[in-house]
């Protein structure tokens, strides 16, 4: 049985760096094809495509946050870390992990969703 | 990358046909086959119903299917049920090994 499940703080405080990790079971890291994205959804809003990391440690950001974001993974623990630094209110969202196979561009296996809120 | 462009909201009857569009540029939408349609029930995590334009995942009902025409893709759904209300989110794969979502359309099936 595939899962992603999403963890970290539920509250940030405005311009603290936030860190998420998605800890896959199921799947390896590893295996040829493997891709993990970062997705969020503000309340009410639209889902926002955040971050992608490969199994061959490629990395992609999104152009309009790409200076504040930071993916990495941990293979051994079979985990994906995102960093996004100086949080904003505006930053209040439902953070999605979700794993896509290389080449076809469609995420077929999400997390429930973290919700992280930004305020003082 | 700018959002795709769908309408905010789409309604039929129980049994009717709607569509729904996803309005890209060259640069996503019309310059891959790689769109793909995701539900979204209150409280849940997206779920993939079309990907590559008009291909369904296993599982997902025949009465879904998906389109695409210069930079605009459809996706249809025929014989509306209950189950379908919700919302349908759109993405298009991007330069730069980038991923774009349309801005979401809510349902209702009345």
């Amino acid at each position: 049985q595939v899962t992603l499940r999403e963890s970290g703080p539920a509250l940030v405080k405005p311009t603290q760096t936030l860190t998420l990790t998605c800890t896959l079971s199921g799947l390896s890291l590893t295996i040829d094809e493997m891709c993990v994205s970062w997705i969020r959804q503000s309340p009410g809003k639209a889902l926002e495509w955040l971050a992608r990391i490969d199994w061959d440690n490629d990395k992609y950001y999104s152009a309009s946050l790409k200076t504040r974001l930071t993916i990495s993974k941990d293979t051994s623990k079979n985990l994906v870390v995102l960093t996004m630094t100086n949080m904003d209110p505006a930053d209040t969202a439902t953070y999605y992990c979700a794993r896509m196979r290389f080449g076809l561009y469609y995420f077929d296996y999400w997390g429930q969703g973290t919700l992280v809120t930004v305020s003082s | 990358q700018s959002a795709l462009t769908q309408p905010p909201s789409a309604s039929g009857s129980p049994g009717q046909s709607v569509t729904i569009s996803c309005t890209g540029t060259s640069s996503d939408v019309g310059g891959y086959n790689y769109v793909s349609w995701y539900q979204q029930h209150p409280g849940k995590a997206p779920k993939v119903i079309i990907y590559e334009v008009s291909k369904r995942p296993s599982g997902v009902p025949d009465r879904f299917s998906g389109s695409k025409s210069g930079n605009t893709a459809s996706l249809t759904v025929s014989g509306l049920q209950a189950e379908d209300d919700g919302d349908y989110y759109c993405s298009s794969h991007s330069p730069g090994n980038k991923l774009v979502f349309g801005g979401g359309t809510k349902l209702t099936v009345l």
